[in-house]
Order: C-alpha cells, then structure tokens, then sequence
C-alpha cells in the first residue's frame, strides 16, 4: 500500500515555541492531505483539509493563526504549531488521498508534548 | 464534528472468539470504511463498503451496512492476539468533499 512518513514521532517543547510536522506521501502524488489531532483515547478530530497549491481549509473552531498548514507540493504537507501551550499537546496524525482514490493512508503520528 | 457514534467502547475476548463492533452514523453516505490503529500510531485502512453494498468481506474481516438504519457492523473472525487495537468507521458524507468523519472508536483486546 502506500506510504505515508510523518516526522517527527515525538516532540517535547517549552510553552511559546514554534513546532513544525512534516507529513510526506513517499510513492504517490497526495492531491489531498488531512490533518487530525486525536486525545488519549479519543477519536480523530479533523482540523483542516489542505490541496496542493491552495490554502487550507479549517474546520469550525481551528484557528488558522495557530495551525498553519502549507501544501506546496504534491507530496509534502506541513503543520506548524505557533506559540504552542500545553493544551496544544496531542497526537496530531497526518492523512493523505491520491486522486481519484476513496481511501486515506496515514502518518504514523507526532506526539507533542508541551512544558 | 464526530458523527459516527460506535458500541461497544471495549471489547475483551479470548483468542479465536469472534469479535463484533458497530457504528451509527447521522448523514446520508457515499462510503463507509473501517481502520484500525494501533496504540500511539497512524491508522490502517481495513475495508471500504459502498452506500450500495450490503456485505463485504476481506480475509477474516466481514462488514455489513444498513443504510435505512444508518449502521455498519466490523465482524473480526477467529480473533488473534494481533487484532489487540482500537477500530474506527469513518464516513465521507454525501457531499463529495474528500473528509472523512471519524466514529469514536471500539478498543479491542484479544487474549492469548
């Protein structure tokens, strides 16, 4: 199946740094990349969906400001944490669609913790 | 916003047991699919079954949907200490944007 890297795996970071995720389809052009960021035992909350080339589109209740999502190429999304606090930490989880396809792949998922 | 609402939350059972988990969901639907993660990692598609499909099968994985009731179930047959995950439907609603709404999840535990 297809692959998608996400990285860092884990971040720990002090309040008021910037943190920066970079989400990479390895063998597919992603015309669309998801991001989610999930709780401890909780589902995925979608936060913004991102095409190449254009800007992000922010669920309700996402502040753009904050989460600054840049897709500039087909197979490189990124997600920048500004001035992050602590109740920014989470799994955050990148996805990625092909066109034409139905299915989503995933990252493996960054887990940032905020000091 | 969640819509897709599953039950049980936990699941316990003992190796070669059948496991079965449900999921409602609000909206009309193109599709409706089933991944699974597991503990502190990305998510694995299972399945995908069409708002024109009843059954589908994949291994030892069988889904069923039932659009008039807005449910789908995930049957895991002859369970295996592996399937230890949490399993979550995701549907894409009818309007065509490409997002897929995630349920709450079934955390299953498969005992050796």
């Amino acid at each position: 199946g297809a692959v998608v890297s996400q990285h860092p795996s884990r971040v720990i970071c002090k309040s008021g740094t910037s943190v920066k995720i970079e989400c990479r389809s390895l063998d597919f052009q992603a015309t669309t990349m998801f991001w989610y960021r999930q709780f401890p035992k909780k589902s995925l909350m979608l936060m913004a969906t991102s095409n190449e080339g254009s800007k992000a589109t922010y669920e309700q209740g996402v502040e753009k400001d904050k989460f600054l999502i840049n897709h500039a190429s087909l197979t490189l999304s990124t997600l920048t944490v500004t001035s992050a606090h602590p109740e920014d930490s989470s799994f955050y989880i990148c996805s990625a669609r092909g066109q034409g396809s139905e299915k989503l792949f995933f990252g493996s998922g960054t887990q940032l913790s905020v000091l | 916003s969640q819509q897709g609402e599953e039950d049980p939350q936990a699941l316990s059972i003992q190796e070669g047991e059948n496991a079965t988990m449900n999921c409602s969901y609000k909206t009309s639907i193109n599709n409706l699919q089933w991944y699974r993660q597991n503990s502190g990692r990305g998510l694995v598609h299972l399945i995908l079954i069409r708002s024109n499909e009843r059954e589908k099968h994949s291994g030892r994985l069988r889904v069923t949907l039932d659009t008039s009731k807005k449910s789908s179930s995930l049957l895991i047959t002859a369970s295996r200490a592996a399937d230890t995950a949490s399993y979550f439907c995701a549907t894409d609603g009818s309007g065509n944007t490409g997002k897929l709404i995630f349920g709450q999840g079934t955390t299953l535990q498969v005992k050796p």
